[in-house]
């Protein structure tokens, strides 16, 4: 299964509103999460079930979507978002695979 | 509080064998009943799930990879290792170990990783 990411690059401003796209090549329900990796670390799980936050997330992090089309949405960007954000589908037709990654830049 | 941490060679020559051992602190692999897994993420570039483990033994590992990966675990030293095989400059990588969701199974999501360590492949 091939998950694609979109945009490669997302240019937001703080306080603006950000959508970030995965799209799923086959129908994965909604078994996919959202990570977030900042420069140097590793990656932050963000959403699971598609629309869950994990533990600590704000919630100014939405996820959506189910089938095939996915969103993580960002209502109020912050300056510690700005960051390269993954979606992975998993327990569908294994190996799980990640998008290719959104990058968030100021 | 759970730790995870990664322990590698930092550089492996081209066919040699990379052996990776990530320990957990902070939980009881056997109590847990977590699957616990590796992925890797070459420089600038986008994330690979490896295989996973479970408390028991129970492993699976991504086919891309064939038959040059092994994944074992020791709840008794609380690690779980990972041996890649004929490596080459394409397996030079982050390499990241994590804890799967709990109660998902071994193709799960990731809801805990540890800081990564880079293994460079080179002569």
């Amino acid at each position: 299964i091939v998950m694609t990411q979109s945009p490669p690059t997302l240019a937001m401003s703080p306080g603006e509103r950000a959508t970030l796209s995965c799209r799923a090549s086959e129908s994965v329900g909604t078994n996919v999460a959202w990570y977030q990796q900042k420069s140097g670390q590793a990656p932050r799980l963000l959403i699971f079930g598609a629309s869950t936050r994990a533990t600590d997330i704000p919630g100014r992090f939405s996820g959506s979507g189910s089938g095939t089309e996915f969103t993580l949405t960002i209502t109020s960007v912050q300056s510690e978002d700005f960051a390269v954000y993954y979606c992975q589908h998993y327990n569908t037709r294994p190996p799980n695979t990640f998008g290719q990654g959104t990058r968030l830049e100021i | 509080q759970l730790q995870l941490h990664e322990s590698g060679p930092g550089l492996v020559k081209p066919s040699e064998t990379l052996s990776l051992t990530c320990t957990v602190s902070g939980a009881s692999m056997i109590r847990s009943r977590y699957y616990w897994g590796v992925i890797r993420q070459p420089p600038g570039k986008g994330l690979e799930w490896i295989g996973s483990v479970y408390f028991d033994g129970t492993t699976y590992s991504n086919p891309s990879l064939g038959t040059r990966v092994t994944i074992s675990i020791d709840t008794s030293k609380s690690q779980f290792s990972l041996k890649l095989k004929s490596v080459a400059a394409a397996d030079t990588a982050v390499y990241y170990c994590v804890r799967l969701g709990y109660h998902c199974g071994a193709h799960c999501y990731s809801d805990f990783w540890g800081p990564g360590t880079l293994v460079t492949v080179s002569s």
